[in-house]
């Protein structure tokens, strides 16, 4: 079975642009979960999908948005792009339903705004 | 506000001998934790997991024990690998609040001498 998919790998953009990541989930995973991997701060937690709904969200400023298609693939937006948003952004999926904790992340978006 | 904690930034092992990471947690909400095994430049990779109706979960060379009084969980790596060197991340949910969303501490470097 495929693993979590993420596009692009890598990302350069410059302050004030907007941004916008791809994760596919793995087969059959319905929940897409979003997360934000830097240096000082660790993983943190943006948002979670399912069934094309936002089913819970981190505290991150409304520049950061996403959705879920009906496919279950989910895209993650950032506007206005600061220089603090450079990071490893990390998609994640499961099964979703009310027992299913795992979550199986894909390689991540390395992006980094200059 | 740092509800899981990892206290040992790095730790270092022999091969062949037991590898004991630890993790503190804070909210008496969280009722699943995970660990996850991170290499450079990939996304975290699933390991165990334990329910915190349970104190013990096994999987081959890896050992979750969670002390709930205590709010305390570790993993144990036994016999240790030089495979193993990696970033390892311990994760919480608490699922009547915040569904599927986790909670990570900073992470332990572990690196396992041959």
């Amino acid at each position: 079975k495929a693993g979590v998919t993420q596009t692009p790998r890598y990302l350069i953009k410059t302050r004030g642009q907007q941004v916008t990541l791809s994760c596919s989930p793995i087969s059959g995973h319905r929940s897409v979960s979003w997360y934000q991997q830097t240096p000082g701060q660790g993983l943190q937690f943006l948002f979670e999908y399912f069934s094309e709904t936002q089913r819970n969200k981190g505290n991150f400023p409304g520049r950061f948005s996403g959705r879920q298609f009906s496919n279950s693939r989910s895209e993650m937006n950032v506007s206005t792009l600061e220089l603090g948003d450079s990071a490893l952004y990390l998609c994640a999926s499961s099964l979703g339903g009310s027992s299913a904790y795992e979550q199986y992340f894909g390689p991540g978006t390395r992006l980094t705004v200059t | 506000d740092q509800q899981v904690k990892q206290n040992s930034p790095s730790l270092s092992v022999q091969e062949g001998r037991i590898s004991i990471l630890n993790c503190d947690y804070t909210n008496s909400m969280f009722d699943y934790f995970l660990w996850y095994k991170k290499y450079p430049a990939e996304g975290p990779t699933f390991l165990i997991s334990i329910s915190s109706i349970k104190d013990k979960n096994e999987d081959g060379r890896f050992t979750v024990f969670l002390n709930k009084s205590a709010k305390h969980l570790s993993l144990h790596i036994v016999p240790s690998q030089p495979g193993d060197s990696a970033v390892y991340f311990c994760a919480a949910s608490a699922k009547e609040t915040s569904g599927s969303r986790l909670t990570f501490g900073e992470g332990t470097q572990l690196t396992v001498n041959p």
